[in-house]
């Protein structure tokens, strides 16, 4: 059973970066067939995609937050990382890893149990 | 605002059937597999169908999805207290902006 687990630190402040860690158990990151995944839930609010990596370093960004984003992944370890420079407030939300089963399900079939990240001095 | 619409909220009781309906674009939907997510209270979200109408292993049959067009819903037979939850929508987007697109979410009230 695969099994992702988010980590980092549940505080950030303005204008600093964000750094996350989903680390996958259970399977490989590099079997392929699926993009490594970050959506994020603000508070009280529904789900946005942030962006994914595939195991190879491919990726896909979510345009509003391309500027700002770097997702990248370390197959030794089995995890990938979500990096969000410049925080501010609208950035305080709940951060999921997820794997998008793109050659199977066509969906996002498991998931972290979610991390809240709250962007405040 | 999201890109898939979904009513905010229905509601039903015990034992009855209840639809949740996901409107899109023909670069989402209507060229695409929508998805569904159960997301319970203080929990992250589960897949409950895939593939417009196909159901994980463990996910009873009482949950069942269609699509037709840029629509598609999310039918939830036997309700039960323990459905009470928001679930989601989502399908990928031709235009690539962003790739994927949820719906706002329906929350799922048994009466």
């Amino acid at each position: 059973q695969l099994q992702l687990q988010e980590s980092g630190p549940g505080l950030v402040k303005p204008s600093q970066t964000l750094s996350l860690t989903c680390a996958v158990s259970g399977g490989s990151i590099s079997s392929g067939g699926d993009f490594w995944t970050w959506i994020r839930q603000h508070p009280g609010k529904g789900l946005e995609w942030i962006g994914y990596i595939y195991y190879s370093g491919s990726i896909s960004y979510n345009p509003a937050l391309k500027s700002r984003l770097t997702i990248s992944v370390d197959t030794s370890k089995n995890q990938f990382s979500l990096r969000l420079t410049s925080v501010t407030a609208a950035d305080t939300a709940v951060y999921y890893c997820a794997r998008d089963a793109y050659d199977s399900r066509h969906s996002f079939d498991y998931w972290g149990h979610g991390i809240l990240v709250t962007v405040s001095s | 605002q999201s890109v898939l619409t979904q009513p905010p909220s229905v509601s039903a009781a015990p034992g009855q059937k209840v639809t949740i309906s996901c409107s899109g674009r023909n670069s989402n939907i209507g060229k695409n597999y929508v998805s569904w997510y159960q997301q319970l209270p203080g929990t992250g979200p589960r897949l409950l169908i895939y593939e417009n109408k196909k159901r994980p292993s463990g996910i009873p049959d009482r949950f069942s999805g269609s699509k037709s067009g840029t629509s598609a819903i999310l039918g939830i037979s036997g309700l039960q207290t323990g459905d009470e939850a928001d679930y989601y929508c989502a399908a990928r987007d031709d235009t690539m902006n962003p790739e994927w697109v949820f719906g706002g979410g329906t929350k799922l009230i048994v009466l």
